[in-house]
């Protein structure tokens, strides 16, 4: 069975400080995905990772792959309190159907 | 705004209750994935379908079934409501297998 585990699960930071979200995966992928998700709402997709090594930005957002270590960064730049939401990484399992998704990541940003 | 639109987006039944969740699949996307969100966890995969057959199915017991139409739209049903059954469900569409699925705004059900 898939596992994917982020941490931290709770995360609490101030305007303009750096931070980093990590999601461990249990076996091989193709695909990852990083979404954010406010309350009550939908799943908003923030970036797709195919290959080892690959890197993508939006803004404050930088995400990040590494295959070997099933390993990926979501690294947040000076944070504003507009960042605030539920991050989630998903996990493809080379089964072609379910995304396996970690429990999340709450993220408040004070001033 | 993904292009995909679930209705209703709230439900309440009563326990024992069966009830059916739509699903509009974006223009031209051939496979629809079902998740249900319970509070404060990440969505589970319930199942998918593809072309009308279902493709893949996830620890969900068999009162949970779905159907997929010609037009690629889709239902998701759920027999003999159970509290725990309260959730959001999520409704994703993909272009083809093994392709980035979009999520719809999900369907918030209440079972009391």
């Amino acid at each position: 069975e898939l596992k994917v585990e982020q941490n931290p699960l709770f995360l609490s930071m101030q305007e303009g400080k750096n931070y980093t979200i990590y999601c461990n995966y249990s076996t091989t992928s193709d695909r990852l995905y990083w979404y954010r998700q406010d309350p009550g709402k939908s799943l908003e997709s923030l970036f797709v990772l195919l290959s080892n090594g690959a890197v993508k930005q939006e803004g404050r957002l930088m995400a990040s792959l590494d295959t070997k270590a099933r390993l990926s960064t979501l690294h947040i730049t000076a944070a504003v309190h507009d960042l605030s939401a539920t991050y989630f990484c998903a996990v493809d399992g080379n089964s072609g159907y379910a995304l396996n998704f970690g429990k999340g990541t709450s993220l408040l940003v004070t001033p | 705004e993904t292009g995909v639109t679930q209705s209703p987006t709230h439900l309440i039944k009563t326990r024992g209750q069966q009830v059916t969740l739509r699903c509009s699949s974006q223009s031209g996307h051939n496979t629809v994935s079902w998740y249900q969100q319970a509070l404060g966890q990440g969505p589970q995969f319930i199942f998918q379908y593809y072309r009308e057959e279902e493709n893949g199915r996830g620890n969900f017991p068999p009162r949970f079934s779905g159907l997929q139409f010609p037009n690629y739209s889709s239902e998701l049903n759920v027999n003999a409501l159970e509290l725990d059954d309260s959730a959001l469900y999520l409704c994703a569409s993909s272009l083809d297998l093994f392709t980035e699925a979009f999520f719809g705004q999900g369907t918030r059900l209440t079972v009391v």
